[in-house]
This record gives C-alpha cells, sequence and structure tokens, in this order.
C-alpha cells in the first residue's frame, strides 16, 4: 500500500506571497492532520480534517487554512507569507483519527524569502 | 493541556550496544496513547512503537522496546542492539484517547538527537 505522499517537497516562496501544499493519505485513510516543524518551536499541530470536515485546529493565525476533498485528499494553504513561516510542513494520515495511529509524509520544506 | 517532554537533547551509543531515551508527559487524562517516532536525516516520520495507556503490559517491537510507567507518567525507549540505521532524531509523542476530534491531536517533545557510533 503507497505510503503518505506530499507535493512538493520544495518550494521556495517571497514575503506576501500564497502557497498551497497538498497531500495524499494512504488508500483507506479518511483523516488527514497537518503539522509545521520549525527549529525554535519544534512539531505544532496546525489542523486536522476528517470527511471534509476540519475537526480540530491548532493555534495558528487564520492565514493557514486548509480543506479535504471528497477522495479525502488534502491541500493547506497561507496567505501572505512571513519569513517566520519558513518550515517543515508534514502531513499525517490515519483511519478515522481519535485513537488510530497517524502515518506521515516526507514533508514539504518552505522558504520563504 | 497536556505537555511532552523529553530532557536529552542529544545521546549516544556504539553498535550494538543498549540506550534508553526518556519521556516525561503531563496530562489529567485517564485514556490516552503514546508513541515513539523516529525522525532520520531524510525527514519522513516513521513510527517506532505505540502504548496505550489502559495496557499494563510495555509495548515492544523487535529491538525497540517502551518501559511505561504510568503513575510516574514516564514513557522511555529502550534500543537494543544498536545499529547505525538506528541513528536519527526521536519524538516521543501524546495523544488523547477520546473519540471526538481533539484526541486527534498529537503533541510531540522536543526530540533526543541519536548518535550510533562504531
Amino acid at each position: 500500500k503507497a505510503g503518505v505522499t506530499q507535493t512538493p517537497r520544495y518550494l521556495i516562496k517571497t514575503r506576501g506571497q500564497q502557497v498551497t501544499l497538498s497531500c495524499s493519505p494512504i488508500s483507506g485513510h479518511r483523516s488527514v492532520s497537518w503539522y509545521q516543524q520549525t527549529p525554535g518551536q519544534g512539531l505544532q499541530f496546525l489542523f486536522e480534517y476528517f470527511s471534509e470536515t476540519q475537526r480540530n485546529k491548532g493555534n495558528f493565525p487564520g492565514r493557514f487554512s486548509g480543506r479535504q476533498f471528497s477522495n479525502s485528499r488534502s491541500e493547506m494553504n497561507v496567505s501572505t507569507l512571513e519569513l517566520g513561516d519558513s518550515a517543515l510542513y508534514l502531513c499525517a494520515s490515519s483511519l478515522r483519527g481519535a485513537a488510530d495511529t497517524q502515518y506521515f509524509g516526507p514533508g514539504t520544506r518552505l522558504t520563504v524569502l | 493541556a497536556q505537555t511532552v517532554t523529553q530532557s536529552q537533547p542529544e545521546m549516544s551509543v556504539q553498535e550494538a550496544e543498549t540506550v534508553t531515551l526518556s519521556c516525561t508527559y503531563d496530562t489529567s487524562e485517564s485514556d490516552y496513547y503514546l508513541f515513539w517516532y523516529k525522525q532520520p536525516p531524510s525527514r519522513q516520520m516513521i513510527l517506532v512503537i505505540r502504548q496505550e495507556a489502559y495496557k499494563q503490559q510495555n509495548a515492544t517491537e523487535n529491538r525497540f522496546s517502551v518501559n511505561f510507567q504510568k503513575a510516574a507518567k514516564s514513557f522511555s525507549l529502550k534500543i537494543s542492539d544498536s545499529q547505525l540505521g538506528d541513528a536519527a532524531m526521536y519524538f516521543c509523542a501524546y495523544r488523547s484517547g477520546g473519540i471526538t476530534g481533539t484526541a486527534s491531536k498529537l503533541t510531540f517533545g522536543t526530540g533526543t538527537r541519536l548518535q550510533v557510533t562504531l
């Protein structure tokens, strides 16, 4: 079974731009979660989607948004990019969320100049 | 809010030896899950082992085992017969055990970088 895939793997943007990251979960998984990893803040939860609905949200500004499609693929959008948004963005999928184990994708490395 | 603490930023072990990584957590919940994830230089987060809080038996996966002390809120990872491929950043993570949406969030520790030497 194919693992979680994320595209693109690397991205360079400038301040003020917006960016969209994509995540395809493991086949059959309906829950997708997003995390931001930075050297200073570590791994932080962004949000979780299940059956096209945002079910849980971390403590991030409204510039960070996401959505999930009917095939469980998810996208994350960051608008008005700031230098501090430079990070590794990790996507994880699980069967239903809740008690199920999360499996991670390889991440998207975003650099904001 | 739950917190996870990993007090060892770096550890080193010789090949074939055993090493233990420490993790403590703070929670008022009785139902939860604990995980160890490994992040090698490729940055892909890989699940190492999972422990359900309601299970008294410590989880084991091949060379990896945990020492789960629920009362002490401690969850250490033991790696036996260490191999060069074990070199990575190891993260301890906590997850609520409920069925509501908030249970989907993983709370991570700051990580322990493990070096494996010849």
